[in-house]
């Protein structure tokens, strides 16, 4: 069974219009949710985090967080033709002594904005 | 530049060559992390150190060793690799809580011929 879970798309999204991408994952433990971007041949940026039920925004992008559904979702209003990337979504978990766990990537949501 | 620093950023070696990946970061980070992205799999978690400790290593064939000298600096050790082991592979760090947020390098792109 998968842990994390992606519409590989592509997704295509007019210019302006609100991109919704989804993410779901199976590890009940989980406590902390990312989303990173990937452009085409780069390495993953970080765009959010949550760790808590409900909504987070940080200008145009918007994560959204129900544990109890295990469901993760990341909106972005405005959609710009420099948002077409691949969009991952990642959870972790924690570990005794504080440590870190590693991320647990989906396989990623392929974003087209259309001019 | 998300102050996560890998060398080279591409490598082309042998089945019988050794070669080292090398990562340093810049934050203050005290969790560093391997990951390999090859074409239509997910990133996968190779290797974790937390306070230049391993604490995780995820069935990754001997053929990859890790190093970890200080907090800062973390290497890959590859030795007799597979054509299959191609891919790119990327470095990152945390602060090394369950909400550290990662920082990933700008990854080593790798062909094994």
């Amino acid at each position: 069974q998968k842990e994390v879970e992606q519409n590989s798309g592509p997704l295509s999204v007019p210019e302006g219009a609100i991109a919704s991408l989804n993410c779901t994952y199976s590890d009940r433990v989980s406590q902390s949710f990312f989303w990173y971007r990937q452009y085409s041949g780069k390495s993953p940026e970080l765009i959010m985090s949550i760790y808590s039920n409900g909504d987070k925004e940080d200008g145009r992008f918007t994560a959204q967080l129900n544990k109890a559904s295990q469901y993760v979702s990341l909106l972005i209003r405005d959609s710009q033709p420099s948002d077409s990337a691949t969009y991952l979504c990642a959870v972790s978990k924690a570990v005794a002594g504080g440590g870190a766990d590693g991320l647990t990537f989906g396989k990623g949501t392929h974003l087209i904005i259309q001019p | 530049e998300t102050g996560v620093t890998q060398t080279p950023r591409h490598l082309v070696m042998g089945m019988t060559n050794k070669k080292s990946l090398k990562c340093e970061q810049h934050l203050g980070h005290n969790a560093m992390y391997w990951y390999k992205q090859s074409a239509k799999k997910p990133l996968e978690l190779m290797f974790v150190y937390n306070f230049k400790e391993q604490t995780e290593n995820n069935s990754v064939p001997s053929r990859f060793s890790p190093e970890c000298p200080n907090s800062s600096h973390l290497f890959l050790h590859l030795h007799t690799l597979q054509p299959e082991d191609s891919a790119l592979y990327l470095c990152a760090s945390s602060q090394g809580s369950p909400w550290g947020e990662a920082f990933f390098g700008q990854g080593t792109r790798l062909t094994v011929v």
